[in-house]
């Protein structure tokens, strides 16, 4: 059973970037099995799905911020991270890292970590 | 990408109720349709999958149907622990979108 840790700053400032890591333990980053996504949640709002990377690298990110975010899988640590540029209030919420397998249901969820964009 | 709509946004029933959820995606998604349940402060748990198969250990009084672009989701006798947010996905395409969700509120 695979296990999620997302860690990362609580606080980001207006138009810095935001920087999120994913520790994954129970299962290999570099398996062909899983893809690797990021889901955000503005407090009081519902689910957005970010985007995901897959075992070898291909990534598929949402139109809402793809000019603004990086996913990528770092197999040396066996986790995988989030970059989201030039932040605004909007982009305040619970962040999760989550996997699921082609066709199937996000089955593993991290515990999610609340990222507020303030000065 | 795929647009997921559901409808009610929100509903109020009594323990014993029969609730039936509906969502729509803008695209066949060939039947990868997903249910979650989330209450607050945690995150969301698997309800069904790929339309109607019942995630182990969830109860039974849960059920899905549907295909193509509209599936439903239902609840036949309402649980005090039912209480929460459901939301659709889909996951036959990237990115893998969401519907807005349904708060069930206890009548």
């Amino acid at each position: 059973q695979l296990h999620l840790q997302e860690s990362g700053p609580g606080v980001v400032k207006p138009s810095e970037t935001l920087s999120l890591i994913c520790s994954v333990s129970g299962g290999s980053v570099r398996s062909s099995t899983y893809y690797w996504s990021w889901i955000r949640q503005p407090p009081g709002k519902g689910l957005e799905s970010i985007g995901t990377v897959d075992f070898t690298g291909n990534t598929y990110y949402s139109p809402s911020v793809e000019s603004r975010v990086t996913i990528s899988v770092d197999a040396s640590k066996n986790e995988f991270s989030l970059s989201l540029t030039s932040v605004t209030a909007a982009d305040t919420a619970v962040y999760y890292c989550a996997t699921l397998e082609k066709y199937l249901p996000f089955d593993n969820w991290g515990q999610g970590t609340l990222v507020t964009v303030s000065s | 990408d795929i647009q997921m709509t559901q409808s009610p946004s929100s509903l109020s029933a009594s323990v014993g109720d029969k609730v039936t959820i509906t969502c729509r995606a803008s695209q066949s998604i060939s039947g990868f349709l997903n249910w979650y349940q989330q209450k607050p402060g945690k995150a969301p748990k698997v309800l069904i999958y790929g339309t109607s198969a019942l995630q182990t250990g969830v109860p039974s009084r849960f059920s899905g149907r549907g295909s193509g672009t509209d599936f439903v989701l239902t609840i036949s006798g309402l649980q005090p622990e039912d209480f929460a947010t459901y939301y659709c996905q889909q996951s036959y395409s990237t990115p893998y979108t969401f519907g807005p969700g349904t708060k069930v509120e206890i009548k």
